[in-house]
């Protein structure tokens, strides 16, 4: 079975520090390894994902994530914080597997806050 | 990029009565289709997958017959839930996997439908 930490329930940063908010996982196979964003009652909204190559992923809005295979961690990062980035974030884990599409496993999310 | 509709928004309805949201795959063709349930400050739980022409798959301790799932096409996926109770009020976001092209077998999610039942 797959499985997705977050081991934080929420994240506090200054507005311009930087930020990390943690996941690790868990899964037989290779992972493909995605974050989302969810603003108050809004659906998900994809940041980035890794599926193969370089180790340290781009995405949306400045964010980026490096996948630690000996670690099985998948931490989220941004350089400098911004007020607007304040947000549930979820970490999603898919087994890469064999025989078909594998289901996506969502960590529990962490709210961060980012304090102007 | 790829984007899913939901439809309704926000729907409030009497206990006792069914609610039909709709999810649709506005620009490629889903091939699976997932809907979750998300309650305050929790993470999305699985309830069930769709593959268009077929029978929902749905995950242990989802009952089939209170939330029922149509595929109907490679764009539409509906979610009725029967006979609604206030322990149902939740908010439900589907998601669409893309069948072919670029973004083959990403998932793209919907905006959600916030369901109260009074």
């Amino acid at each position: 079975a797959q499985s997705v930490a977050q081991p934080e329930d929420q994240v506090n940063v200054a507005e311009g520090n930087p930020l990390t908010v943690k996941c690790t996982y868990s899964v037989s196979g290779n992972p493909y390894l995605f974050w989302y964003v969810q603003y108050p009652n809004r659906g998900l909204q994809f940041l980035l994902k890794y599926i193969t190559g370089d180790n340290l992923v781009k995405g949306s809005y400045g964010f980026e994530a490096e996948f630690n295979k000996s670690q099985t961690s998948f931490h989220l990062k941004k350089p400098s914080a911004l007020v607007s980035d304040s947000a549930l974030y979820f970490c999603a884990v898919r087994d890469s597997g064999s025989g078909g599409y594998q289901k996506v496993t969502f960590g529990t999310g962490t709210k961060l806050q980012v304090i102007p | 990029g790829a984007v899913v509709s939901q439809h309704p928004s926000r729907v409030i309805c009497k206990s006792g009565t069914s609610v039909k949201i709709e999810c649709r795959s506005l620009d490629f063709q889903a091939t699976t289709m997932f809907w979750y349930r998300q309650f305050p400050k929790q993470s999305l739980m699985l309830m069930a997958t769709s593959n268009e022409g077929s029978k929902a798959t749905y995950e242990q301790g989802v009952e089939k017959d209170k939330f029922l799932i149509n595929h109907a096409s490679l764009t539409l996926s509906t979610l009725t839930v029967t006979s609604a109770h206030p322990e149902d009020s939740s908010f439900y976001i589907c998601s669409a996997r893309v069948g072919s092209g670029r973004a083959y077998n990403e998932q793209f999610f919907g905006p959600g439908t916030r369901l109260t039942v009074l």
